[in-house]
């Protein structure tokens, strides 16, 4: 199983850039990586996508090195608002059905 | 576009009560899952469906029943309601499977609050 890794909470101040690492050993071929946000009493919501190399939109970068086992999400000079927990999801291909595996994520707090 | 929609927001059930989370998606898509998040928790994955009428279990699939007769909508059923399934439920959809490329974007209702006394 296509299974993610990341640390449980990060602390980081106003205007710094956030750098998150997720670790997917077992990542599959086709397997795409994904990033979501959560705020609290509300759902998650995509920030970013990628399958290799590098990818920026307006609201963050992921750069996944060659060998893809892992991934790390970039988020440049975070704010207040960006307090929240930042999953990294897998694609995970099992017994013939496909289910995506959302672990602990990690928690992300910015002070002031 | 409403987007994916929930109903209710809140519930509170006795033990042994049965219910429907029903949840609902505009958005054409054929792919559909459940999660509940325990506080503090990630997600986990209770059922999904890959298309009208096609179910299968997730994760922790045990106490819920789920059917999509419709690409539009896919509710899930607490067959009798337990403490344990105090939880926050969130239903999602997107185009295509997740993880499996550009067009797997999974968009997350509100969710439903469910507490089992």
């Amino acid at each position: 199983l296509a299974k993610t890794t990341q640390p449980i909470s990060m602390d980081s101040y106003e205007g710094q850039e956030v750098n998150i690492t997720c670790s997917h050993n077992n990542i599959a071929t086709n397997d795409y990586i994904t990033w979501y946000q959560q705020f609290p009493s509300q759902g998650p919501r995509f920030i970013i996508q990628g399958y290799k190399t590098k990818v920026t939109n307006e609201v963050a970068s992921l750069f996944i090195p060659a060998d893809r086992k892992s991934s790390t999400l970039s988020l440049p000079r975070v704010s207040l608002s960006d307090t929240a927990v930042y999953y990294c999801l897998v694609g995970d291909d099992y017994t013939g059905g496909f289910k995506t595996i959302f672990g602990a994520g990690t928690r992300l707090f910015v002070k002031a | 576009n409403a987007g994916v929609t929930q109903t209710p927001k809140f519930q509170v059930l006795k033990t042994g009560q049965s219910m429907t989370l029903q949840c609902a998606q505009d958005m054409n898509h054929e792919y559909m899952s459940w999660y509940r998040q325990d506080p503090g928790m990630g997600l986990r994955l209770i059922h999904y469906s890959v298309g009208a009428g096609i179910t299968d279990q997730g994760e922790v699939p045990n106490g819920y029943n789920v059917s999509r007769s419709t690409t539009e909508d896919f509710p899930l059923r607490l067959l009798s309601a337990a403490p344990s399934q105090t939880s926050v439920y969130f239903c999602a959809s997107s185009y295509s499977t997740p993880g499996q490329g550009a067009l797997d974007t999974q968009y997350f209702g509100p969710g439903t609050r469910l507490t089992v006394l």
